[in-house]
């Protein structure tokens, strides 16, 4: 069974920062993808980057980056000069491709941007 | 990325009465899915839904309570039966890209944010 382990409930950061949100997966299909969402105070689910499995390199997208290490099952996601308006929590997300695998969601990180 | 809207965007309803929530996506998509947000909790996967087919439930969840229509490719609809308090969540829509040879991007609607009294 796939799972996703977020270990940090709650971030701070000042604005302008970089920032890493932890992410840790388990699963024993070696084809997969992995999910960053950002969901603000509005409720709203804010598809941010991806990554497969397969994937030679690192995804990014903008400020977004993914810090991908497969052998040790870890999908970190690095925002680099934060702000403000990043304040809201960050949710992993991982699924599995073998078959049809439902999009399994991480616990969550709160994080915040201070001034 | 897929333009995904949902309806109401928020309400409070009483105990006992049910609530439909409508979802449409500005392109055909194959699949789409209910996911529920408790208070404070992450997202949970309800149901999938294919047009054409009966949608298919996860562990914990059935059709009486959460019926689900998907009468065509951009649109499909989640009514919370019988509501009770805890019943109190967001609901949010969600579909695939429709091109698998280019991504797994999946996407999400706006949500429905649900009060029971």
């Amino acid at each position: 069974a796939q799972k996703i382990t977020q270990t940090q409930p709650g971030m701070f950061v000042q604005e302008k920062e970089a920032v890493t949100l932890d992410c840790t997966y388990d699963t024993s299909d070696p084809s997969y993808g992995l999910f960053w969402y950002k969901q603000p105070s509005s409720g709203e689910m804010i598809f941010l980057i991806y990554q497969g499995s397969y994937d030679q390199q690192n995804a990014t997208e903008g400020r977004y980056s993914l810090n991908f290490q497969k052998a040790r099952k870890s999908a970190n996601l690095v925002i680099s000069a934060s702000q403000l308006g990043d304040s809201a929590m960050y949710f992993c997300a991982m699924r599995e491709r073998t078959g049809f695998q439902k999009l399994v969601f991480g616990t969550g990180t709160r994080l915040l941007v201070s001034p | 990325s897929a333009v995904i809207s949902q309806k109401p965007s928020r309400d409070i309803c009483q105990r006992g009465t049910s609530l439909t929530i409508q979802c449409q996506v500005d392109s055909q998509v194959t699949m789409m899915f209910w996911y529920r947000q408790q208070p404070g909790q992450s997202l949970t996967l309800i149901a999938t839904a294919n047009q054409g087919s009966e949608a298919t439930y996860e562990s914990g969840f059935v059709i009486d309570k959460f019926p689900i229509s998907r009468p065509n490719l951009t649109f499909s609809t989640l009514t919370v039966s019988n509501m009770s308090p805890e019943d109190s969540s967001i609901y949010l829509c969600s579909v695939e890209n429709s091109d698998r040879q280019v991504s797994y991007e999946q996407y999400f609607g706006p949500g429905t944010r649900l009060t029971v009294t």
